[in-house]
Order: C-alpha cells, then sequence, then structure tokens
C-alpha cells in the first residue's frame, strides 16, 4: 500500500551543490509530477510527465531537470542548487488525466545553505 | 501571476462552527476544480472536487459552491471538528496542470 514515495524526507545542501530527489509510485499511474510548496504562495508545478520518455516544464522549472525512463519513476534533479531553492517538493501521481486526482507523496524538506 | 486566488489566508472557528474558504480564478479553461486538504508534514490530499457545469457538490459536512459567470468557488465545512484543522488548497485544472490557489490555514478550536 506504499502509493506515491519520496526519498529523502529532509536534506541540506550547500549553494552549488547537485543532488537528486527520488519519486516512486506503484499505482501505475501515467502522469506524474513535482511541485514545490513554499509560505503564502501555495503549490507550484516545477515539471511534469504524461508518460515514459514525455516531460514538460511547469510555472517553476529553472533550475531543475527530470527524465522519466520508467512508468514508476520519476526523479527531480537539482544542477547547482541556491538558497532560493530552499523548499518543500511534492511528488504526485495521476492515473485519469480527465479528473486529474493527483496522489500526492509525504514531500522533502531541503534547506540550502 | 497567480491564476487561482484563495482567501482568507488564515481561520479561526469554534467547534461546530461553519468554516467558509473562498477561491477565484481567471483562467476560464479550467475544467475541474478540486480541493486539497494537508496536515502538516503530510502531502495534500484530495477532499472534494466539482466540475463547473455544477453549482454545488456536498459530501458529509463538506459543500462545494460554485459560480461559473462569477468565476468564484467556495468550500464550506459545516460543524467543523478540531479534526479538521489543516492548511486546504483550491485548485483548477486545464488539462494535465493542476494550479493551486495560495492555501488557507484553518484552526478549529474545542
Amino acid at each position: 500500500n506504499a502509493g506515491v514515495t519520496q526519498t529523502p524526507k529532509f536534506q541540506v545542501l550547500k549553494t552549488g551543490q547537485s543532488m537528486t530527489l527520488q519519486c516512486a509510485q506503484d499505482m501505475n499511474h501515467e502522469y506524474m509530477s513535482w511541485y514545490r510548496q513554499d509560505p503564502g504562495m501555495g503549490l507550484r508545478l516545477i515539471h511534469y510527465s504524461v508518460g515514459a520518455g514525455i516531460t514538460d516544464q511547469g510555472e517553476v522549472p529553472n533550475g531543475y531537470n527530470v527524465s522519466r525512463s520508467t512508468t514508476e519513476d520519476f526523479p527531480l534533479r537539482l544542477l547547482s542548487a541556491a538558497p532560493s531553492q530552499t523548499s518543500v517538493y511534492f511528488c504526485a501521481s495521476s492515473a485519469n488525466l480527465a479528473k486529474n486526482i493527483q496522489y500526492f507523496g509525504a514531500g522533502t524538506r531541503l534547506s540550502v545553505l | 501571476q497567480q491564476q487561482v486566488k484563495q482567501s482568507p489566508q488564515s481561520l479561526i472557528v469554534q467547534k461546530g462552527g461553519i468554516s467558509i474558504i473562498n477561491c477565484a480564478y481567471e483562467n476560464t479553461a479550467f475544467d475541474y476544480f478540486p480541493w486539497y486538504q494537508q496536515f502538516p508534514g503530510k502531502g495534500p490530499a484530495l477532499l472534494i472536487a466539482i466540475r463547473p457545469d455544477v453549482s454545488e457538490k456536498k459530501e458529509g459536512r463538506f459543500t462545494i459552491s460554485f459560480n461559473k459567470s462569477a468565476k468564484q468557488f467556495s468550500l464550506h465545512i459545516m460543524d467543523s471538528q478540531p479534526g479538521d484543522s489543516a492548511t486546504y488548497f483550491c485548485a483548477g485544472t486545464s488539462g494535465s496542470r493542476l494550479t493551486f490557489g495560495e492555501g488557507t490555514q484553518l484552526t478549529v478550536n474545542p
């Protein structure tokens, strides 16, 4: 009964470091997405994928890369971390684009010093 | 530019009272309007949703009212309980993209 699993739960980086946030889902969902949550700004879409091999940019894509080699996994890469990327990151998946009911992971809290 | 505006930012209600959260949207291409509930340390979870051809949807104590001409919709929580204390997000969907409002932190006092 895993659903959407995100790792790690917490991470501290120094400015300029790179890292990958992992996201995996076991529901065979085609649609996956990454959001960042900042106080007073809701959740903002970073990147999304409508299926393996297909990705697209969301509202705030700069500084992030994604790839979708399998249906299950959708990692988010920070190429050179900046303090502005300090946030809580959520991965979500959805089976039905018409309803777009998204299932969220528990989040990764990232601090960039 | 926030396409979905949500108010209030925070809300305190007494147990048994009615909680009302309002949202306004700009994008007329939105075709589905969900509300998500988020508890501290957790990811958001779908609470209730409505399509724009329906003016009201009720599920238990939770009701969405939708006004298409005004491009506004609201969440009403009847008989609010301390367990309802959480952050609530309204959203609009267009195709494969989901746009969230800023969120409302609801506190229900015992």
